[in-house]
């Protein structure tokens, strides 16, 4: 299947600062690409939606000041997390569809926020 | 809201079939059904999708009742490796598909030697 690379893998901040995590699609073009959240022992839970070179959609409930996305490119989108807290604190998931095919998913990144 | 029913978990031996259910009752004639897995710590794998027929590949088996009410994920031998939780979702295609996938709560598999 298309390959989606998340960077970083693991992250560790402290109180207040930001982070940005990068979804890339390596060998395909994603019209669209989507950001999860998924607290341990959860299920994933669907933050917002990417389009490039559009603004995102974002689900309710999900602060889109606080989550900043940037989808500059067909093969990059970027999940900024603002000013994070400890609540942050969770596996973030990106996946990315090319027009109506399976979406494929990146290998997440654990935010630690102390 | 997930639109699919799971059963929280289940136990196959090595080697054994594992035969995972999905109710999915309230299907509309537009959408699929999709199996993602989660091994721990990583980001879902697509296994398989179906409209109406069995579809298999090289990972597994997709067996779709005649109604689409309900479908079964079968892993022919399943190994340790297979251990991980197996998701069961809906999507519609052609135009009303927006690429979202809704996860529910899944099915978490434990492969036993």
């Amino acid at each position: 299947g298309a390959v989606v690379s998340q960077h970083p893998s693991w992250v560790i901040c402290k109180s207040g600062t930001s982070v940005k995590i990068e979804c890339r699609s390596l060998d395909f073009q994603a019209t669209t690409m989507f950001w999860y959240r998924q607290f341990p022992k959860q299920s994933l839970m669907l933050m917002a939606t990417s389009n490039e070179g559009s603004k995102a959609t974002y689900e309710q409930g999900v602060e889109k000041d606080k989550f900043l996305i940037n989808h500059a490119s067909l093969t990059l989108s970027t999940l900024t997390v603002t000013s994070a807290h400890p609540e942050d604190s969770s596996f973030y998931i990106c996946s990315a569809i090319q027009g109506n095919t399976e979406a494929f998913f990146g290998q997440g990144t654990r935010l630690t926020v102390v | 809201d997930a639109k699919t029913t799971q059963p929280t978990s289940m136990d196959c031996a090595e080697g054994r079939a594992a035969n995972l259910p999905c109710n999915h009752s309230t299907i509309s004639g537009n959408e699929y059904v999709y199996w993602y897995r989660q091994i721990h710590s990583q980001g879902p794998q697509y296994i398989i999708h179906g409209l109406k027929n069995n579809e298999t590949n090289e990972m597994a088996s997709l067996i779709i009742t005649e109604d689409r009410k309900s479908s079964t994920l079968i892993l022919p031998h399943a190994t340790l490796r297979d251990t991980a939780v197996y998701y069961c979702i809906v999507r519609p295609y052609g135009s009303s598909n927006t690429g979202k996938l809704i996860f529910g709560q899944g099915t978490t598999l434990q492969v036993k030697p």
